[in-house]
């Protein structure tokens, strides 16, 4: 079963404008962790966020932000002042307690800044 | 800062040819992982190793596929008998986890395994 859904193939946004980054998961675990990497067109996978699932807030770090809504089971990453370098491949990720050494990846969106 | 190194960043290799995929987690770290990313596709977990053992494997994992830390340093993937559709991006990971759900996994920059 699909653990980790992105349903958007692809997203466009102007250079200094937010985007929001859709991600769903599945789990019956209580105790979760989610990821968000980007791996640019060179092909490395950068870590920008974490977000746990006992977190009372969403996670922020930087231009990046996790719009974490537990009960709807979604965690959205928010890049704010888009930059001509945030263009590249945004993977969400989910680890379970009980099944903690496997990390779940989404089929990822693809960003596109326009200037 | 420490990184995760691969090597080769680029193998070639012929249909039911064995590969060894090398990669140098960070030195202190003692999780590693194996995944694959098929061209335009998702990343998939492959395996994860700790303490000399594998400790979880995908679907993926099959009897093809094996991995060990020879030394102190280094973390291989075998394929013993690749297969065309073996053709992916292989990337290692590496973690200092302990416990927490929290484990920043450091990727290596991925090898790139081109079966022909």
């Amino acid at each position: 079963a699909q653990k980790i859904t992105q349903t958007q193939p692809g997203m466009f946004v102007q250079e200094k404008e937010a985007v929001t980054l859709d991600c769903t998961y599945d789990t019956s675990d209580p105790s979760y962790g989610l990821f968000w990497y980007k791996q640019p067109s060179s092909g490395e996978m950068i870590f920008l966020i974490y977000q746990g699932s006992y977190d009372q807030q969403n996670a922020t770090e930087g231009r990046y932000s996790l719009n974490f809504q537990k009960a709807r089971k979604s965690a959205n990453l928010v890049i704010s002042a888009s930059q001509l370098g945030d263009s590249a491949m945004y993977f969400c990720a989910m680890r379970e307690e009980n099944n903690n050494n496997d990390m779940r990846f989404g089929a990822g969106t693809r960003l596109t800044v326009k200037p | 800062e420490p990184e995760v190194t691969q090597t080769p960043s680029h193998q070639v290799t012929q249909m039911g040819q064995e590969v060894i995929l090398r990669c140098v987690p960070i030195s202190n770290h003692l999780y590693f992982y194996w995944y694959r990313q098929i061209l335009g596709q998702k990343v998939e977990f492959l395996v994860s190793f700790y303490n000399n053992e594998i400790s979880e494997k995908s679907e993926i994992f099959d009897d093809q596929f094996s991995v060990e830390r020879p030394d102190g340093s280094n973390f291989t993937l075998k394929i013993r008998s690749t297969k065309l559709e073996d053709s992916a991006m292989y990337f290692c990971a590496s973690s200092d986890r302990t416990t927490s759900l929290r484990d920043e996994q450091y990727f290596g920059p991925g090898t790139r395994l081109t079966v022909t």
